[in-house]
């Protein structure tokens, strides 16, 4: 079993829909919980980061933990065509935060 | 401060020769980390410098591979008698010890090799 696991899609939307990214983990004792998004040829960018169970909103994102069930999601409302990316959810495993990476999310958002 | 910068930003070599890739973190971070990402994957771990110590190490790292932070600033990654499976995106991220960013990687553009 893969230590973070991400739905690899594509995931397709039409502009202005909510986008809704999973990723699941397997190690009980992960704290902190990211989101990066990454443009193809491009590196990873921080989006969003969680710690505690529950929601957490930034503009047009929310992320949400659930640390019983090992879930983290990622919302994107009024998805637009900028958003076309791949999304990787990471986990802080470690004290000095080394982050293990899912295999990411593409998402596709259609005009 | 211009963020994490990485050297070369493309690299194509033969099969059996050397590589160095150069990392700049940004000035006031002492942690630094080197990833590796293949093409429809998620970045994976190499290794980890907290100022010059290098305090962990992936099993992906074989030993062709070295990386070095001499004074806890730039860092450097050698991969010697590359193989076409070295192919890979390497990718350099740093992050503060302590303060409101120690939880947040900020990653370089990375150095995509091509081995031949």
């Amino acid at each position: 079993q893969k230590e973070v696991e991400q739905n690899s899609g594509p995931l397709s939307v039409p502009e202005g829909a909510i986008a809704s990214l999973n990723c699941t983990y397997s190690d009980r004792v992960s704290q902190s919980f990211f989101w990066y998004r990454q443009y193809s040829g491009k590196s990873p960018e921080l989006i969003m980061s969680i710690y505690s169970n529950g929601d957490k909103e930034d503009g047009r994102f929310t992320a949400q933990l659930n640390k019983a069930s090992q879930y983290v999601s990622l919302l994107i409302r009024d998805s637009q065509p900028s958003d076309s990316a791949t999304y990787l959810c990471a986990v802080n495993t470690g004290g000095y935060n080394k982050l293990i990476f899912g295999a990411g999310t593409r998402l596709a958002v259609h005009p | 401060d211009t963020g994490v910068s990485q050297d070369p930003r493309h690299k194509i070599t033969k099969r059996g020769q050397n590589v160095t890739f150069r990392c700049d973190p940004i000035s006031e971070h002492n942690r630094l980390y080197w990833y590796r990402q293949t093409l429809g994957q998620g970045p994976e771990f190499l290794t980890y410098f907290q100022n010059e110590a290098q305090l962990e190490k992936s099993r992906l790292l074989s030993d062709r591979f070295s990386a070095e932070r001499p004074k806890g600033s730039f860092s450097t990654l050698e991969i010697q008698r590359t193989e076409q499976g070295d192919s890979a995106m390497y990718l350099c991220a740093s992050s503060p010890r302590t303060g409101s960013g120690a939880n947040v990687l900020t990653f370089g553009a990375g150095s995509r090799l091509t081995v031949l």
